[in-house]
């Protein structure tokens, strides 16, 4: 089936530790995004990919970092997390980085203790 | 700075219409995007308008005015599925999306 999935579904992380989300989708898609939601927030974009083999910089960054060796898999990870990182995590793909919508992955909701 | 402004909650009845606004103040813009997103789940697109005017997509339409910075959704014919929150969404200068908070709608019966 075509989409989007990420792994884990949820998780518990004890502060300090290290933490990769994982993301992969078939479309096929050039571009893909990692985004958190937290509450009474919009969902704020962390790093994206325009295509295989580059990554930027989003809106919020700092204590997070991406790599896109291959078109289907975009891997977020938390070096050392810490509770302000606590939020659900969305990867998102488009067929281009221009005016394609985007499709969401299910979400990966991670607590921070 | 950049910001996009919804209202946080709004109820609707059954079977009713509701609009939703959206005003928006970015650097540079290149199409506005509504998505819908049911409680626990991923946002999934409805609706993109670029030019000025309505866009009708079934119950759903969309519309743009660029020059006042502003946007609503309307809803007809009310169904209870379409409790969710409403995502706005403008790409900015960058082409990257830049998110309202959302708003939540609750349909009554």
């Amino acid at each position: 089936i075509a989409g989007i999935t990420q792994a884990p579904t949820s998780q518990i992380l004890a502060a300090g530790r290290r933490m990769t989300l994982r993301c992969t989708q078939d479309m096929r898609h050039n571009a893909m995004y990692w985004y958190r939601q937290d509450l009474g927030l919009g969902l704020r974009l962390i790093h994206y990919s325009n295509t295989a083999g580059t990554t930027g910089k989003g809106e919020v960054p700092d204590g997070y970092s991406v790599s896109r060796a291959n078109t289907d898999d975009f891997p977020l990870t938390l070096a050392s997390a810490v509770p302000s990182q606590t939020s659900v995590y969305f990867c998102a793909s488009s067929k281009t980085s221009g005016v394609d919508e985007q499709f969401f992955g299910p979400g990966t909701r991670l607590t921070v203790l | 700075g950049q910001n996009i402004d919804q209202p946080t909650e709004m109820t609707a009845t059954e079977g009713a219409i509701v609009q939703i606004n959206c005003t928006y103040q970015t650097s540079g813009f290149n199409g506005l995007f509504w998505y819908q997103q049911h409680a626990g789940e991923a946002p999934t697109f409805l609706s993109y308008n670029v030019l000025d005017g309505l866009e009708e997509k079934g119950r759903f339409s969309s519309f743009l005015s660029r020059s006042k910075g502003y946007s609503y959704l309307l809803l007809k014919e009310l169904q209870m599925k379409d409790s969710a929150s409403y995502l706005c969404a403008v790409r900015d200068s960058n082409y990257q999306l830049i998110w309202g908070a959302g708003t939540k709608l609750i349909i009554k019966p």
